[in-house]
């Protein structure tokens, strides 16, 4: 597609329950990013994978978040064992190269809200 | 690391007024790269524009234009004639050596009232 697609758009899951979460980047970028964006704030970086390596987790919150980007294409954000606070929106991102300053552009992103 | 900072949580305007939002930043950098993202209601952030930390021209781009000054750390954003449709929040980012790891701003929440 012409950019980044993400589904689903809107998830509602139970405490404790297991997402997961798709990212369709534009098609040929090499790299992929994870946003979180909670209500009213500015998005906080996740994750970042080159091709299908995951260079950089630094931003996952605890050990129950999990992402893959198995084939270097199509990523999943996985979150176990959900809580409240992991209620925000997902913004998956690509760029055509990993190189620093290329524009990165941005997917609608997946609402998540744990009730 | 880097810092953004939007001083500015709301602005409120009437349509054809032009309307600044102001951003400063903070980086340990020497070279990085300042970004404003526009997110409408739908959710999806929208590229407006970047600039490189080696290049202080500003330029006007259609109804937009910035004003980056690294004296002050600054990378003001300014919407001439506003309209309705600018309706959004404003963010500004920053992006450093790394890959592409954006620190942003809390956003400026834009209203433009007919």
């Amino acid at each position: 597609g012409a950019g980044v697609s993400q589904s689903p758009r809107y998830k509602v899951a139970k405490r404790g329950q297991d997402v997961a979460l798709r990212c369709d980047p534009i098609s040929g970028h090499v790299s992929l990013f994870w946003y979180q964006q909670a209500l009213g704030q500015g998005p906080e970086f996740l994750t970042y994978f080159q091709n299908e390596a995951q260079l950089d987790k630094s931003g996952l919150p605890s050990d129950r978040f999990f992402a893959e980007r198995p084939e270097g294409s199509v990523s999943t954000l996985k979150i176990q064992r959900t809580q409240q606070e992991d209620s925000a929106v997902y913004l998956c991102a690509s760029s055509q190269r990993g190189r620093v300053g290329n524009t990165i552009y941005f997917g609608e992103g997946s609402w998540l809200t744990v009730v | 690391a880097q810092k953004v900072t939007q001083a500015q949580t709301e602005i409120s305007v009437v349509e054809k007024e032009d309307v600044t939002l102001d951003c400063v930043y903070e980086t340990r950098d020497t070279t990085y790269y300042l970004f404003w993202y526009k997110q409408p209601p739908s959710g999806e952030l929208v590229f407006l524009i970047r600039r490189n930390s080696f290049d202080e021209q500003n330029e006007i781009s259609g109804r937009y234009s910035w004003n980056f000054q690294k004296s002050t750390s600054s990378f003001n954003f300014t919407i001439t004639a506003s309209q309705v449709v600018d309706s959004a929040v404003y963010f500004c980012v920053a992006g450093g050596t790394s890959y592409g790891k954006l620190t942003f701003g809390q956003g400026t929440i834009l209203t433009v009232h007919p």
